[in-house]
């Protein structure tokens, strides 16, 4: 298999314009996440979805934070509008759940800058 | 809410050394999960070691150990005959037993192979 597959690696944007970040879950993987990482919070956990329906989405920072899973095999987060302080490494992971061992399966992660 | 607790932010071995890396939980669960995880500088976080709580023996692979401790909630990772490839992030990681996914991170410990 592939891994768990995002895009873009690199996002440098302006402050107010809107940021799509987008995901591929590794095939047969029920779970997807999005974790967010900085210097400053570490590993933030942001939302997860099981069977593209979302689980938890308390880690979501506030309302310019959407995530959707239209499908088993993609899944986008979405800024609108982008500020500085949305600067991170944004994290996609998939797993089996209770069917697997738990183990998270990570994306190489896309590296936002907002100026 | 769970908590783990990684208090050595940054450490260092000399290549074919022993050290050995720190991580401490809190939970009222009695059944769950241990992860260790690697993120080298190229960014993306890979397993490492798992254990489950359930088991007393402690969990091995290769040059990689853990040494659990349940009653003390200790869980630490003990890298032998360290290389430089190992050189990364290290994570320690906690997840419950029952159906709820959420993997709690801690922040991380620095870990520089010296040659």
């Amino acid at each position: 298999d592939a891994g768990v597959i995002q895009s873009p690696r690199h996002e440098v944007t302006e402050m107010g314009q809107e940021v799509t970040l987008r995901c591929k879950p590794i095939s047969g993987h029920d779970y997807l996440f999005w974790y967010r990482q900085t210097m400053m919070r570490g590993l933030e956990l942001l939302i997860y979805f099981n069977n593209n329906v979302p689980i938890d989405d308390s880690g979501m920072p506030e309302d310019r934070f959407s995530a959707k899973m239209p499908n088993a095999s993609f899944s986008t987060l979405k800024i609108q509008p982008s500020e500085p302080r949305d600067s991170a490494v944004y994290f996609c992971a998939s797993s089996l759940g209770p069917r697997g061992t738990g183990e998270l399966f990570f994306g190489e992660g896309s590296r936002l800058t907002v100026l | 809410a769970q908590t783990v607790t990684q208090s050595q932010p940054e450490m260092s071995v000399q290549e074919a050394e022993t050290v050995t890396l720190s991580c401490t939980y809190d939970t009222s669960e009695n059944n769950y999960y241990l992860f260790w995880y690697k993120q080298p500088p190229s960014r993306q976080m890979i397993l490492v070691i798992r254990q489950e709580a359930y088991k007393q023996q402690n969990a091995t692979e290769n040059r990689f150990s853990v040494n659990f401790q349940k009653a003390a909630k200790s869980f630490s990772l003990k890298i032998s005959d360290s290389q430089l490839g190992d050189t990364a992030m290290y994570f320690c990681a906690f997840l419950g037993s029952g159906g709820y996914q959420k993997v709690t991170f801690g922040t991380g410990t620095k870990l520089q192979v010296i040659p």
